[in-house]
């Protein structure tokens, strides 16, 4: 069965660090690959997407992620992170076959100041 | 252009009760999908609605239903609500039909607690 896996349940960056956050999915065909992320009392707000193309993908607020396909992955990246950065952090996968979006169950982001 | 709006924000409810949740999308998009948010079970796809019809549904029981309306605003209603019902129910709304290239927008949420 199509699934997302989000490693990491919590990470904890001190500000200014890099950041990687982990995405697995599985997956016969290759996905449409999303990224979002969740504030405290919000709702979720994209950060990037990759349909098809370059397989590094640029986001906004400074996030990347890269699509490698021999490891079924879309890790998202940032290489210096703010305090305004914490939040939940969603990777999801779009089934072309049956126009279905599977979310990740989440990882939460700690800024350490 | 404002952006998905959802009404109430927050809800609190007795086992057996039924409740009704409003989402209204980002004007001209026709599609609205809902979602149910809990820590266990993590973004749970519930159901979207297109021109008025429902499009796509998601693995829940029948307690669970929705209508949009021809401004495509659209309601959900949960029937004979348990306990596990409490969540955030999250309201999506994109341009034409929830395929897996449309972005969606999502509202800020209703949470609702079933006592």
């Amino acid at each position: 069965a199509q699934s997302v896996t989000q490693p990491d349940i919590h990470i904890t960056v001190s500000e200014g660090a890099s950041l990687e956050l982990r995405c697995n999915y599985s997956y016969g065909a290759t996905p449409y690959l999303f990224w979002y992320v969740q504030s405290p009392g919000q709702g979720l707000q994209l950060l990037l997407k990759y349909f098809s193309g370059d397989t590094l993908v640029q986001g906004i607020k400074g996030f990347e992620a890269e699509f490698k396909r021999s490891q079924s992955s879309f890790n998202l990246r940032k290489p210096s992170v703010h305090w305004s950065d914490a939040a939940e952090y969603f990777c999801a996968v779009g089934l072309n076959r049956d126009d279905k979006i599977i979310f990740g169950k989440g990882t939460r982001l700690h800024i350490l100041p | 252009k404002a952006g998905v709006t959802q009404t109430p924000r927050y809800l609190i409810k007795t086992r057996g009760q039924q409740v009704t949740l409003s989402c209204s999308p980002i004007s001209g998009h026709r599609s609205v999908s809902w979602y149910q948010q809990t820590p266990g079970q993590g973004l749970q796809f519930l159901f979207e609605y297109f021109s008025e019809t429902q499009r796509n549904k998601g693995n829940f029981p029948g307690r669970f239903s929705g209508r949009q309306f021809s401004n495509s605003r659209s309601e959900m209603n949960v029937s004979t609500l348990e306990l596990g019902d409490s969540a955030l129910y999250l309201c999506a709304s994109s341009l034409w039909a929830q395929g897996v290239q449309e972005t969606q927008y999502f509202g800020p949420g209703t949470r609702l607690l079933v006592l």
